[in-house]
């Protein structure tokens, strides 16, 4: 079975503009959620979607924003990008939306604003 | 709220050596789990364990173990005989039963195994 995919793995861009991140999770799982990893913030909780619905969301500006398809698969956007964006993107499938599922990661995406 | 504290920031030992890493946690839920994590340079976080609140028995999988103590809120990971392959950060993670899915992270202990 193919493990979460995501795309792109290195991104550069330049303050303020947006950017897109993709998600593919594991075949038959419906819940991904994301998360933020900076060498001072550590990893943060983004936000959790299952069956097309946001059902969590951490405490981030409203900038950054995300969606999930009929598929399964996840799209964040960060828009009016601030050099403090500077982080690896990281996406996590799992088969519920519940306490009891495993969540499965990632390699995560790579995002430099200059 | 959740907490996870990792007091170890860093850990170097030389192969063969056994190496534990420490983890306090904080919840008000009496349902939780605990998970441990590791991040190679690659940086994708690899699934090692995750453990329920309501099962505190000790698991051992090859050269890892892990002991799970309610009584202290501690979940340490051991590495016995450790090997140059095991050098990655390792996190240890809370998900309980008011946060769902959602992970909260502790800060990581950077493990370097020295041939």
């Amino acid at each position: 079975k193919a493990g979460v995919t995501q795309t792109p793995r290195y991104l550069i861009k330049t303050r303020g503009q947006q950017v897109t991140l993709s998600c593919s999770p594991i075949s038959g799982h419906r819940s991904v959620s994301w998360y933020q990893q900076t060498p001072g913030q550590g990893l943060q909780f983004l936000f959790e979607y299952f069956s097309e619905t946001q059902r969590n969301k951490g405490n981030f500006p409203g900038r950054f924003s995300g969606r999930q398809f009929s598929n399964s698969r996840s799209e964040m956007n960060v828009s009016t990008l601030e050099l403090g964006d500077s982080a690896l993107y990281l996406c996590a499938s799992s088969s519920g939306p519940g306490l009891a599922y495993e969540q499965y990661f990632g390699p995560g995406t790579r995002l430099t604003v200059t | 709220a959740q907490k996870v504290t990792q007091a170890q920031t860093e850990i170097s030992v030389v192969e063969k050596e056994d190496v534990t890493l420490d983890c306090v946690y904080e919840t008000r839920d009496t349902t939780y789990y605990l998970f441990w994590y590791k991040q190679p340079p690659s940086g994708e976080l690899v699934f090692l364990i995750r453990r329920n609140s309501f099962d505190e028995q000790n698991e051992i999988s090859g050269r890892y173990s892990w002991n799970f103590q309610k009584s202290t809120s501690s979940f340490n990971f051991t590495i016995t005989a450790s090997q140059v392959v095991d050098s990655a950060v390792y996190f240890c993670a809370l998900s309980d039963a008011a946060a769902g899915n959602k992970l909260t992270f502790g800060g990581g202990t950077r493990v370097l195994v020295k041939p």
